[in-house]
């Protein structure tokens, strides 16, 4: 079965400048999220999906970060404007309904603002 | 609130010799507990997992896991390590009422293996 998959791999912005990342996540998965994961730390949770609802995005700063999931298969994590503290590696994991410990994590997206 | 604690940032060990990784967690009432293993440029997978039935848990590659609930630990061992392990583990608790939980992870541990 094919995995999460993710794009870009790698962006490099700078300050200020806007970024968006994709998450296509495995078929069938009702529950999707969005992590951030900053050098030498755990991945940190900042936004939950259950099909195109959220569930969960008491972490996600709002001021400059959005996130949809029209569909509920595909999602788009979006940052706006970028800053210095935001250099990270954004991760996108899926799961089954009501299976969150068994979570399927893709390769993610290494950004770093300048 | 629940949490868990990496006590090591960094540990190395030699090919062929036994894998110790720490984890001590916090809570309330029994948690559920994971590792996930990250190798470099790959997604995180999941290793194993204790959810309240036997307190030895096996995962893959060979890893296992004890739960010790007096000592609030879930120490990751492996009889004996390969090159192939070498990567990031992370402790992991899982949180939050049936149908909104979410994982929380620990600050991970880099496993080196030195030939």
């Amino acid at each position: 079965e094919a995995g999460v998959a993710q794009s870009p791999r790698y962006k490099i912005i700078e300050k200020r400048q806007s970024v968006a990342f994709w998450c296509n996540p495995i078929s069938g998965h009702a529950t999707l999220y969005w992590y951030q994961q900053i050098l030498g730390q755990g991945p940190k949770l900042l936004i939950q999906f259950q099909n195109n609802g959220v569930v969960d995005d008491s972490q996600l700063p709002k001021d400059r970060f959005s996130a949809e999931r029209l569909k509920g298969v595909d999602s788009t994590l979006k940052i706006q404007p970028a800053k210095l503290e935001d250099s990270a590696v954004y991760l996108c994991a899926s799961s089954q309904r009501d299976r969150a410990h068994e979570q399927y994590f893709g390769p993610g997206t290494r950004l770093t603002v300048t | 609130a629940q949490s868990v604690t990496q006590l090591d940032s960094h540990v190395s060990v030699s090919e062929g010799t036994p894998v110790l990784l720490r984890c001590n967690y916090s809570s309330s009432y029994s948690p559920s507990l994971f590792w996930y293993v990250q190798h470099p440029n790959k997604g995180l997978q999941l290793l194993l997992k204790y959810t309240s039935a036997a307190t030895l848990v096996k995962g893959i590659n060979g890893f296992e896991a004890e739960f010790k609930k007096s000592e609030t630990s879930f120490h990751l061992t492996k009889p004996s390590a390969h090159m192939s392990d070498a990567a990031e583990y992370f402790c992991v608790v899982r949180m939050g009422l049936f149908g909104n939980e979410k994982l929380t992870f620990g600050t991970g541990t880099r496993l080196t293996i030195i030939p």
